[in-house]
């Protein structure tokens, strides 16, 4: 059974740019988490999507967006980028909001 | 609410136990635990569920005590390879919230 995949796994941006990032959960789990980790930090929660509703949102500004498809894919918009949105960002899958989180590899995003 | 977890680091020597302590004020229904190792994503340990469990596999177990919405993860004799950040998820009783904790940095030095 394949992982949870996260595209692309590094990226480059300056500020004021926008960006989209992309998970593909496990096949069979509908419920997908997103989060961002910086270095010293824990793992602060932006959202959660499951069956393509936001069932959770995290505190953060409105700038952050995701959204899930019906293949449970899901996608994470990042508009105006600024310097301290460099970060590790971590999705998550799993069968239910309190299951098991698998999560995938990350993305590395640097904002210059 | 996110879980409070403590101590925020611990250094160790190959051997020692060591203990990891997560608290919410929230009544919970699950607990997680997770490592994270350097450059690398959060792996799933251990899930715990409402009712008070033990469980564990080799040296590494964890205990659920809901009344108190605490849980607490044991190391024994513990390895190098136990090295990483460990959170613990919990999952609230009241609906479909699912939070991780603040994480507790682990080193274990030969």
């Amino acid at each position: 059974k394949a992982g949870v995949t996260q595209t692309p796994r590094y990226l480059i941006k300056t500020r004021g740019q926008q960006v989209t990032l992309s998970c593909s959960p496990i096949s069979g789990h509908r419920s997908v988490s997103w989060y961002q980790q910086t270095p010293g930090q824990g793992l602060q929660f932006l959202f959660e999507y499951f069956s393509e509703t936001q069932r959770n949102k995290g505190n953060f500004p409105g700038r952050f967006s995701g959204r899930q498809f019906s293949n449970s894919r899901s996608e994470m918009n990042v508009s105006t980028l600024e310097l301290g949105d460099s970060a590790l960002y971590l999705c998550a899958s799993s069968f239910g909001t309190s299951g098991i989180q698998y999560f995938g590899a990350g993305t590395r995003l640097s904002v210059l | 609410q996110q879980p409070v977890q403590s101590p925020q680091a611990v250094i160790l020597r190959e051997g020692e136990d060591a203990v990891i302590n997560c608290s919410s004020s929230k009544a919970l229904y699950s607990v997680h635990w997770y490592r994270q190792k350097h450059g690398e994503a959060p792996v799933f340990l251990m899930i715990l569920l409402k009712g008070g469990e033990q469980k564990g596999h080799d040296k590494i177990s964890a205990s659920f005590n809901e009344k108190k919405q605490q849980s607490s993860l044991y190391l024994t004799a513990s390895q190098l390879s136990y090295s990483g950040t460990y959170f613990c998820g919990t999952g609230e009783d009241t609906g479909n919230q699912f939070y991780f904790g603040t994480g507790t940095s682990l080193t274990v030095i030969p």
